[in-house]
C-alpha cells in the first residue's frame, strides 16, 4: 500500500512567490494534519482536516498560510507570499478516525528553501 | 495545555550499550495517547508504538521497551544492546483529541 505522499519533495523559490505543496493522504484515513518542522521550533502543528473540514486551524503562523482539502484524497498547503522564515521541512500526515486514537503515518515531508 | 519535555537534547552511546530517552508529560484530561516516533538520517518520521493512558503495562518489542508510569507522567523508551542503525531523532508526542503535540525530539548517536 502506499503511503502518505507528498510532493513537491524539495522546492526552492524567491522571497514573495506563491508557493503550494500538495498531500495525499493513505487511501481509508478520514484525518489529515499539516506540521512544519525547524530546529528553532522543533515539529509544530499547523492545521488538520477530519472528513475534510478544517477543525484547528490555530497553529498556521499567519495569514499567509493556507490550507484546502477539496476531497478525501488531497490536500493543499500555500503560502503567499512566501519569506524567508519559511524555510523548513513541512510535513504532511494522516490517520484513521483521528490521531487521538490512531496513529499518524507521516509522509516524506516536503523541504523549503525560500531564498 | 498539553506539553511534552524530552529533556535529553542529543545522547551518545556506543554499540551494545543500553540507552534510555526519557519522555515527561503534562495533561488535564485524563484520556490521552502518549506515542514515540524515530527520524533517521533520511528525515522521514517513523510510528514506533502508541500506548493510551488507561493501560500502563510495559512493552517491549525486540530490543525496544517502553515504560510508561502515571504516577509520575513519563513514558520513557530504552534501547537494549543499541546499534548505529538506531542512530535518529526520537519523537515522543501526547494527544488528548484530534491533534498531537510533540516534544523537542532527542538526537541519538550509536557509535561503532
Amino acid at each position: 500500500d502506499a503511503g502518505v505522499i507528498q510532493s513537491p519533495r524539495h522546492e526552492v523559490t524567491e522571497m514573495g512567490q506563491e508557493v503550494t505543496l500538495r498531500c495525499k493522504p493513505i487511501s481509508g484515513h478520514n484525518s489529515l494534519f499539516w506540521y512544519r518542522q525547524t530546529m528553532m521550533r522543533g515539529l509544530e502543528l499547523l492545521i488538520y482536516f477530519n472528513n475534510n473540514v478544517p477543525i484547528d486551524d490555530s497553529g498556521m503562523p499567519e495569514d499567509r498560510f493556507s490550507a484546502k482539502m477539496p476531497n478525501a484524497s488531497f490536500s493543499t498547503l500555500k503560502i503567499q507570499p512566501s519569506e524567508p522564515r519559511d524555510s523548513a521541512v513541512y510535513f504532511c500526515a494522516s490517520s484513521h478516525r483521528g490521531g487521538g486514537t490512531n496513529e499518524q503515518f507521516f509522509g516524506p515531508g516536503t523541504r523549503l528553501t525560500v531564498l | 495545555a498539553q506539553k511534552v519535555t524530552q529533556a535529553q537534547t542529543e545522547i551518545s552511546v556506543v554499540e551494545k550499550e543500553d540507552v534510555t530517552l526519557d519522555c515527561v508529560y503534562e495533561t488535564r484530561d485524563t484520556t490521552y495517547y502518549l506515542f514515540w516516533y524515530k527520524q533517521p538520517p533520511s528525515g522521514e518520521l517513523v510510528f514506533l508504538i502508541r500506548r493510551n493512558s488507561f493501560d500502563e503495562q510495559n512493552e517491549i518489542s525486540g530490543r525496544y521497551s517502553w515504560n510508561f508510569q502515571k504516577s509520575t507522567s513519563s513514558f520513557n523508551f530504552t534501547i537494549t544492546a543499541s546499534q548505529v542503525v538506531d542512530s535518529a531523532v526520537y519523537f515522543c508526542a501526547l494527544s488528548e483529541a484530534e491533534d498531537m503535540r510533540f516534544g523537542a525530539g532527542t538526537r541519538l548517536t550509536v557509535k561503532p
